[in-house]
């Protein structure tokens, strides 16, 4: 089966285009998750949805960034206009629920989207 | 959520064990994880300790659980090169995962 699927995989921009990350969830998956990396801040949670909702948006740095679930299979992240700042890596992850019922909270990364903006 | 600390760095020999220790925060999450990422891949959840555990072991791998310290360990014996990853400790702080900054172990022949 296909894991969690993330385009593009590099992106170069210059400072003030629009970036859109795109993610598809794993089949079946009821959480989709959107992290940043970077050397500094680590691990940093964005945004997360569950059926398609979101419901915790308190890690979106500024109203610079965006994020939509218009269906089950599909989410995207837009950074507009991007900054040097925003370079990172970009990971989206999803999970089938969140530990509930007495299991251990798997979350299924993408290989992410590498951001450079210049 | 608040920082769940880790080191940011271990350098071992190959045959070594290593250890990777990390602090977390949340004293309510049930279950707390160690997620592994190699070069230019995502991550992977590794194993995971049930709250109510002190330890638990899966093949190479050993983690320790210190509930009063908050303090979460992992132990991979024998590391081999392919070990050499990004390893991250999460604890489970209300309705997300909340990880560390991920420890770099390299191991070297």
């Amino acid at each position: 089966d296909a894991g969690v699927i993330q385009s593009p995989r590099h992106e170069v921009t210059e400072m003030g285009q629009e970036v859109t990350l795109r993610c598809k969830p794993i089949s079946g998956h009821d959480y989709l998750f959107w992290y940043r990396q970077t050397m500094m801040r680590g691990l940093e949670l964005l945004i997360y949805f569950n059926n398609n909702v979101p419901i915790d948006d308190s890690g979106m740095p500024e109203d610079r960034f965006s994020a939509k679930m218009p269906n089950a299979s599909f989410s995207t992240l837009k950074i507009q206009p991007s900054e040097p700042r925003d370079s990172a890596v970009y990971f989206c992850a999803s999970s089938l629920d969140r530990g509930t019922s007495g299991r251990a909270w798997e979350l299924f990364f993408g290989e992410g989207s590498r951001l450079t903006v210049l | 959520g608040e920082d769940v600390e880790q080191s940011l760095f271990l350098s071992v020999r190959e045959g070594d064990s290593s250890v990777i220790n990390c602090t977390y925060t949340d004293s309510s999450s049930t279950y707390l994880y160690w997620y592994k990422q190699e070069p230019g891949a995502g991550l992977q959840l590794l194993t995971y300790i049930f709250s109510n555990m002190d330890m638990k072991q899966d093949q190479r791998l050993t983690v320790l659980l210190n509930k009063k310290d908050k303090h979460l360990s992992l132990r991979i014996a024998d590391t081999q090169t392919g070990d050499s990853a990004i390893y991250f400790c999460a604890d489970h702080s209300g309705y997300a995962l909340n990880f560390g900054k991920g420890t770099s172990l390299l191991v070297t022949p």
